[in-house]
């Protein structure tokens, strides 16, 4: 069967540090990977997108990866703020598809 | 730009009443549109999508229904609400062009009694 899974459990980090959010896959074929961002009572709001030919995507404090061969993307933020603290979530979307399929997220809480 | 309106934010319903929550996308035209529901603590679980309007494509069989009536009209209902319907609704729109970036609506959270 399918499944996309993240850690459900909260990531705790100190502020600055580097957080590192794994995703892993099965039984899919993603064309795209996205990730999100969701705080308490809130719509999901769109980070990065990183395509399947694509290894690597920064933006500001925020790298992805992306190993089709290990079934893997990695969520880097960098400079961790308190600020960044949410939860974070990624979802696929398969060639042939239009429609995104999401992962149960993982809760980053960054301490002062 | 685009914007996308989701109400009501918050709906108490007791069990086998009905339900109609509405979105509306305002600023783009041929949305690609989209109902989730996320239960507490879990990841979102896609019901509906719609790639234009009068077409739906049910993902979870269940006691919901979805209608697009107009382009920019996206209708989640329930002739009679279970308990287990309970949960946080997301309508989220995108623009179909194989780029599927979602913009999603605040969401209701529902709760059945």
């Amino acid at each position: 069967s399918q499944k996309i899974e993240q850690n459900s459990e909260a990531l705790n980090i100190q502020e600055g540090k580097t957080a590192t959010l794994t995703c892993n896959y099965t039984n899919y074929s993603p064309a795209y990977l996205q990730w999100y961002r969701q705080d308490p009572g809130r719509g999901p709001v769109f980070l990065l997108l990183i395509r399947e030919n694509e290894k690597e995507k920064r933006k500001e404090r925020l790298k992805v990866t992306f190993d089709t061969t290990l079934k893997q993307s990695l969520f880097h933020i960098t400079a961790s703020q308190p600020a960044d603290s949410a939860t974070y979530l990624c979802a696929l979307e398969e060639a042939a598809g239009n429609k995104l399929t999401f992962g149960g997220g993982t809760r980053v809480l960054v301490k002062p | 730009s685009q914007t996308i309106h989701q109400w009501p934010a918050t709906l108490v319903q007791p069990v086998g009443s009905p339900l109609s929550l509405e979105c509306t996308v305002e600023g783009t035209s041929n949305p690609n549109l989209y109902w989730y529901r996320q239960a507490a603590g879990r990841g979102l679980q896609l019901l509906f999508y719609s790639v234009g309007i009068g077409q739906i494509s049910s993902e979870v069989p269940q006691n919901l229904s979805a209608s697009r009536p107009q382009d920019r009209q996206f209708i989640l209902s329930s002739k009679k609400l279970l308990l287990s319907d309970s949960g946080f609704y997301l309508c989220a729109w995108s623009a179909g062009t194989g780029d599927e970036k979602l913009f999603f609506g605040s969401g209701t959270q529902l709760s059945v009694l």
